[in-house]
């Protein structure tokens, strides 16, 4: 499967523990996006690297995450000290450097915090 | 009002149907339009990816852009039960703008 890969796919925490989660993208794609999606709307952006540059964070992205992407290829998400409202599916998606280009979405991450 | 609008439905159909998904935008500097599938607790599958105005057909698949109205639609021939699934649409703007905006999903019911 060379298709976008992340791990976990569900994951059950109690509120204020930290939590990360791994995105491998395509192979061949620079461009790696992470997006929050909860029931009934579409996905939010979050924010993307350009390589292992972080070139753009959403205000949705609190003090409390942060995303990595040390050497160009897989990307982790983390959450400090987790909420409530952090419930959610947490999809990552890749693409080709050409601003233009699709996203490709892997399964997304789902985060039920107790 | 929202940059992008999607009737959430669902919208049920008996199996064969032509199914029209459809979804507005108010940002007239979109130029790049997809449309994606999502079934349950699954990931959104890229089934469309179209540039400005015009058709582009694949398969059972034909999406519309109507960049005078700000109208998007996705037409589904011959629709199976395994079409069943929410429907995304999502825009972009041109340039090095990188962020996509996502419809919240039409959710399509294909009975057999």
């Amino acid at each position: 499967d060379t298709g976008v890969s992340q791990d976990p796919r569900h994951k059950i925490t109690k509120r204020g523990q930290n939590v990360t989660f791994r995105c491998d993208p395509i192979s061949e794609h620079n461009r790696l996006y992470w997006y929050r999606q909860t029931l009934g709307q579409g996905p939010e952006f979050l924010t993307y690297f350009q390589n292992e540059a972080q070139l753009e964070k959403s205000r949705l992205l609190s003090d409390r995450f942060s995303a990595e992407r040390p050497k160009g290829s897989f990307s982790t998400l983390e959450i400090q000290r987790t909420e409530q409202g952090d419930s959610a599916m947490y999809l990552c998606a890749s693409s080709l450097s050409d601003s233009d280009q699709p996203q490709h979405f892997g399964d997304g991450t789902r985060l039920s915090i107790l | 009002q929202k940059e992008v609008e999607q009737d959430p439905g669902p919208l049920s159909v008996p199996e064969g149907a032509i199914v029209s998904l459809n979804c507005t935008y108010s940002n007239s500097a979109f130029q790049y339009f997809m449309w994606y599938r999502q079934y349950s607790r699954k990931g959104p599958e890229l089934l469309m990816y179209t540039y400005s105005s015009g058709n582009k057909e694949d398969g059972r698949f034909t999406a519309q852009v109507d960049k005078s109205s700000k109208y998007i639609s996705l037409f589904i021939r011959d629709s199976q039960p395994s079409d069943s699934a929410t429907y995304l649409c999502a825009m972009k703007e041109g340039g090095q703008g990188f962020s996509f905006i996502f419809g919240k999903g039409t959710r399509l019911l294909v009975k057999p």
